[in-house]
This record gives structure tokens, sequence and C-alpha cells, in this order.
């Protein structure tokens, strides 16, 4: 069985400041895939980034970093100098198969 | 740029009528999902489907939804009776085949069941 466990439910910061979000998943599988997608208040699933289990470098896109780090099974997703339009929630997800979903963190970026 | 096509985007329903939601997944795509997101949570798949066949409806409860791609195209999702449990975000996604990760997501139909 696989498992994606977001513990922060919420999260709420002052623009510019930096947040990360954690993300712990569990799978007996060696190959894999993770994800982390946005949901604006519009309801679409926005794709961020995709991982598979073999790549274990860090990326960066911008703003955005994302940490992932097999021996604790961690796929953490940093904002750095967030703002008001990050707020959403985010998911992550495993994929084998088809994506199971953790329960998604709702970020709010205050002005 | 190619899409995932949902319709309606929002429906309101009396709790024991049928109800049925619209799939269009992008040209080509042979794997389909629909996936349903309860608020507050995260989406759960529903039913997955590898053309005309089903892949996978384990957490499909099947003693009132119904899922359907008959030409291995678009697909249908239908709730009989729908209950007030149901409301929710229901989301289809679909991908080139069931070994690519990509998949991609339809703006989703918004059920309220009352």
């Amino acid at each position: 069985a696989q498992k994606v466990t977001q513990a922060q439910t919420e999260i709420s910061v002052v623009e510019k400041e930096d947040v990360t979000l954690d993300c712990v998943y569990e799978t007996r599988d060696t190959t894999y895939y993770l994800f982390w997608y946005k949901q604006p208040p519009s309801g679409e699933l926005v794709f961020l980034i995709r991982r598979n289990s073999f790549d274990e470098q860090n990326e960066i896109s911008g703003r955005y970093s994302w940490n992932f780090q097999k021996s604790t099974s961690s796929f953490n997703f940093t904002i750095t100098a967030s703002q008001v339009v990050d707020s959403a929630v985010y998911f992550c997800a495993l994929f084998r198969r088809a994506l199971t979903f953790g329960s998604g963190t709702r970020l709010q970026v205050q002005p | 740029e190619a899409e995932v096509a949902q319709s309606p985007r929002y429906k309101i329903t009396e709790k024991s009528q049928a109800v049925a939601f619209w799939c269009d997944p992008i040209s080509g795509h042979a794997t389909l999902y629909w996936y349903r997101q309860i608020l507050g949570q995260g989406p759960e798949l529903l039913v997955q489907f590898q053309d005309e066949s089903v892949v996978d409806d384990s957490q499909l409860p099947k003693d009132r939804f119904s899922a359907e791609r008959l030409k291995g195209v678009d697909s249908t999702l239908k709730i009989q009776p729908a209950e007030l449990g149901d409301s929710a975000m229901y989301l289809c996604a679909s991908s080139q085949d069931r070994e690519n990760t990509e998949a991609f997501f339809g703006q989703g139909t918004r059920l309220t069941v009352v």
C-alpha cells in the first residue's frame, strides 16, 4: 500500500517569508515518482514538479525548490520569498500506476 | 494547448437523483482517471481506464457509481442515486499510457447534493 502524509494542514506566512511544506511517503516499490501540485481557489490542479526515485538531486526552479531524501522518505517543498499569489492548497503525490495524494497543505500568504 | 475537458463545471442535485459527469481527455491519451476530492482532502482515485477497459475500480462504490469509456475516448461517470456524502469535486485526468506519469487534469466538476 502507498501512503502520502502532509502533516501541516495550514500554514500562514507574511509576504517575503520563506516557507517549507513537508511531505512524507510510504511505498514498498523501488521505482516510483513523486509529485507536487498546486490547487488555487479555482480548483484545477497545477503540476509543479515530478521526481523519480532514482534521482535524489535537489531541484530549484525560480523561487521554488525541492528536497528529496530517500533515507527519510521525504520530499519537501520550499518557497523562497513567498508572494500572495502563492496562496493555494499544495498536494504531494506518489505515482505507481496512479497518483496517491496527501491531504494537502493550505498556504496563506498575507500581504 | 491541448487540455482535458470536463462538463458541467458545477452541478447541484437533490439526493436520490441521478447525476452524470463527462470527460474528454487529451487526444491520443490512452489512460483516463476519475478522482473524487472531498472538501479539505486530497483527490482519491475512483477508476482508471486503459483505452476502453477498466484497469482499477477498487475504490469505486459500485452500488451507486458507474463509469464507462465505450470507445476508448471520452468517459462518463454516473451516480445513481446521489447521496449527501457524494458532494465533492470530481476530477478527470489523462495520460499517454499507464506507465506515463505525466497526468493532465481537467478543471473538475463540483457536485453539491442537497
